[in-house]
């Protein structure tokens, strides 16, 4: 079993949908997980962390962490083309190195 | 404040020959990482340095070696290429070890191996 599993999609909404991306994970010592954005031919960018359970807000972006089901969310409010890309979620094993799911290739069509 | 750079940005190497990638890290930034991302997957952790000495590794094989200059700047060495190791290769910079500091990419190198 991998440690952070994703769906690799592609998934494609209309634009202004809301984005649902979600991530499952195996090891349950980890505390600190974090949303990437990974456009074509670049780095990843963060986008959100999160310490723990619970949520986070910013902007149109929601990072929620569910420890008991070892689960963790993205939501995108409003999506937009831009939004285009692929969304990957990642855990920190405190030493600030990451383990990466495989990635969720979003698609928001005009 | 820079950006991480990475150098070159497409490489083309053979079998069993030996790479050398380059990193300049974000300003003020003492920690880097590197990571290979295959086509399709996401990056994969392969070793971190701290102050030019190596803090981590993920479980990649010893042909693939690190340095950390004084200057913060890094160098991924692969030896003994194999075509497996085509991949985009990102090094990620950031200011110490604690969990939950932001990692900064670069654009990545991509590697082709024929």
């Amino acid at each position: 079993q991998k440690e952070v599993e994703q769906d690799p999609g592609p998934l494609s909404v209309p634009e202004g949908a809301i984005v649902s991306l979600n991530c499952t994970y195996s090891n349950s010592a980890f505390q600190y997980f974090m949303w990437y954005r990974q456009y074509s031919r670049k780095g990843p960018e963060l986008l959100m962390y999160t310490y723990s359970s619970g949520n986070k807000e910013d902007g149109r972006f929601t990072a929620q962490v569910d420890k008991s089901s070892k689960y963790i969310s993205l939501f995108i409010r409003d999506s937009q083309p831009s939004d285009s890309a692929t969304y990957l979620c990642a855990r920190d094993n405190a030493g600030n190195m990451l383990t990466f799911g495989g990635g969720t290739r979003l698609m928001v069509k005009p | 404040e820079t950006g991480v750079t990475q150098s070159p940005t497409h490489l083309i190497k053979t079998r069993g020959q030996q790479v050398t990638l380059r990193c300049s890290s974000q300003s003020g930034h003492n920690t880097v990482s590197w990571y290979q991302q295959a086509l399709g997957q996401g990056p994969q952790f392969i070793f971190q340095y701290y102050r030019e000495e190596e803090n981590g590794r993920g479980n990649f094989p010893p042909r693939f070696s690190g340095l950390q200059f004084p200057n913060y700047s890094s160098e991924l060495n692969v030896n003994a290429l194999e075509l497996d190791d085509s991949a985009l290769y990102l090094c990620a910079s950031s200011l110490g070890t604690r969990g939950g500091n932001e990692q900064f990419f670069g654009p990545g190198t991509r590697l082709t191996v024929l």
